[in-house]
């Protein structure tokens, strides 16, 4: 069974700084995903990586692939409390097959 | 477009009750996925179907738990007999797998269950 460790579990910073969250497998992955998710909500899909090595960026997040496929990290530029929420980092191998999402990163950005 | 839909947003029900929860997914899409959620387990993945056949129910707790596909536009997910250890936030959502890769998933918002 492929298992998703996110670190760190909670993370509380203030307006204007920057954070890196992390998401990390034993198990390599046909491809990855981030989503937040807010209160009363599902998750939303942030962005979707394929290729090792990969970065996408989004605004003032950049997303990166392990070379491996097996981690990948979030990072965050000067964040605003609109940035609040449960971060998610979800993957599976080929065809959907062991789809998992990890336990994710719960963020409070204060103003 | 309307994106997932879910029914009922909120079930109470009793122990032992039958509870039936259901998603339409968005139109176009040929996969399909139930979870649940609770605080001490996270997000969880049941069960995914594609194309309304299921390829990956491993995760479906036990047989107290069913789910169908009848067609492209509907799914239900039973619990029959209902337990309090049931209660969660059950999520549906839809994608548009291409080839061997599940891009992106579209949730739906979710049936909040309470078994008493």
């Amino acid at each position: 069974t492929q298992l998703l460790e996110q670190s760190p579990q909670f993370l509380s910073i203030q307006e204007g700084e920057n954070l890196t969250v992390y998401c990390n497998s034993s198990s390599v992955f046909s491809s990855l995903q981030w989503y937040r998710q807010e209160p009363g909500e599902g998750p939303v899909l942030l962005v979707t990586v394929v290729t090792g090595g990969e970065v996408k960026k989004l605004k003032r997040l950049t997303f990166q692939f392990g070379d491996a496929r097996k981690d990948s990290s979030l990072h965050i530029t000067a964040a605003q409390p609109g940035d609040t929420g449960l971060y998610l980092c979800a993957g599976g191998g080929n065809y959907g097959q062991n789809f998992v999402f990890g336990p994710g990163t719960r963020l409070s950005v204060l103003p | 477009d309307a994106g997932v839909i879910q029914s009922p947003r909120h079930e109470v029900t009793e122990m032992g009750q039958e509870v039936t929860l259901r998603c339409k997914p968005i139109s176009g899409h040929n996969s399909l996925f139930w979870y649940r959620q609770t605080m001490m387990r996270g997000l969880e993945l049941l069960i995914y179907f594609n194309n309304n056949v299921p390829i990956d129910d491993s995760g479906m707790p036990e047989d107290r738990f069913s789910a169908k596909m009848p067609n492209a536009s509907f799914s239900t997910l039973k619990i029959q007999p209902s337990e309090p250890r049931d209660s969660a936030v059950y999520f549906c959502a839809s994608s548009p797998q291409v080839g061997r890769i599940i891009y992106e998933q579209y949730f739906g918002p979710g049936t909040r269950l309470t078994v008493t």
